[in-house]
């Protein structure tokens, strides 16, 4: 049984096009992440919701957005894709927000978000 | 704020010991944790540190020393299948867990 999951794997898109990538676990975890890991592997938190409410909200474009419909699913969307948001974007997830959930967290497989 | 230092990469000969260090500058220190992440793969938890000393797990063993505001990864018994990217990580006062910029560990035969 997969953790983490993710889709699409890999997305190729256009620039000025828009896209979501889900997520879900089936851990029962209650917090999930979105990360981007760009090409020199720097992983980098962009947002959190614990038991579907948004905890953290890093310093990202307001072109990313994301929603959880539940607190097993975690989607992301992304309006007008530039360049520099090719990357790979990792969902992951922890039991809960409680110091030490947050330092084991499950990632997910990860898509890769090229934009030509 | 955080941020944390590694060595960008390390090699090692199949069946030696390696150590990954990892240092630390954060206004408040929770605990440090380290990552394993193949190539085209997810970052996967190995370990965590709340309060100094060794942790050991199998082959992995992990330290901290809160003094010296420094930590590191110790891999026994290499195998090829450890090369790797290898991250520590600790959480902010808030709710993110920073990483550092991750060790690349390539092991020879």
């Amino acid at each position: 049984d997969t953790a983490v999951s993710q889709t699409p794997k890999y997305l190729v898109t256009q620039m000025g096009n828009d896209k979501s990538i889900k997520c879900e676990q089936n851990l029962g975890h209650d917090t999930m992440y979105w990360y981007k890991q760009d090409s020199k592997k720097f992983l980098k938190i962009m947002f959190s919701y614990n038991n579907k409410e948004l905890i953290i909200n890093e310093t990202v474009p307001n072109r990313f957005s994301p929603k959880s419909p539940d607190k097993a699913h975690l989607n992301l969307h992304i309006n007008s894709l530039e360049l520099g948001d090719s990357a790979v974007y990792f969902c992951a997830s922890s039991l809960s927000t409680s110091s030490l959930s947050y330092y084991e967290q499950y990632f997910g497989p990860g898509t890769r978000l090229t934009v030509t | 704020g955080q941020s944390l230092e590694q060595p960008s990469e390390v090699t090692a000969v199949e069946g030696a010991i390696v150590q990954i260090n990892c240092t630390y500058q954060t206004s408040g220190f929770y605990g440090l944790s380290w990552y394993q992440q193949h190539d085209g793969g997810a970052p996967t938890f190995l370990s965590y540190n709340g309060l100094d000393g060794l942790e050991e797990t199998g082959r992995f063993s992990s330290f901290l020393s809160r003094s010296d505001s420094y930590g590191y990864l110790l891999l026994q018994e290499l195998q090829m299948k450890d090369s790797a990217s290898y991250f520590c990580a600790e959480k902010d006062s808030s709710y993110k867990l920073i990483f550092g910029s991750g060790t690349r560990l390539l092991v020879r035969p």
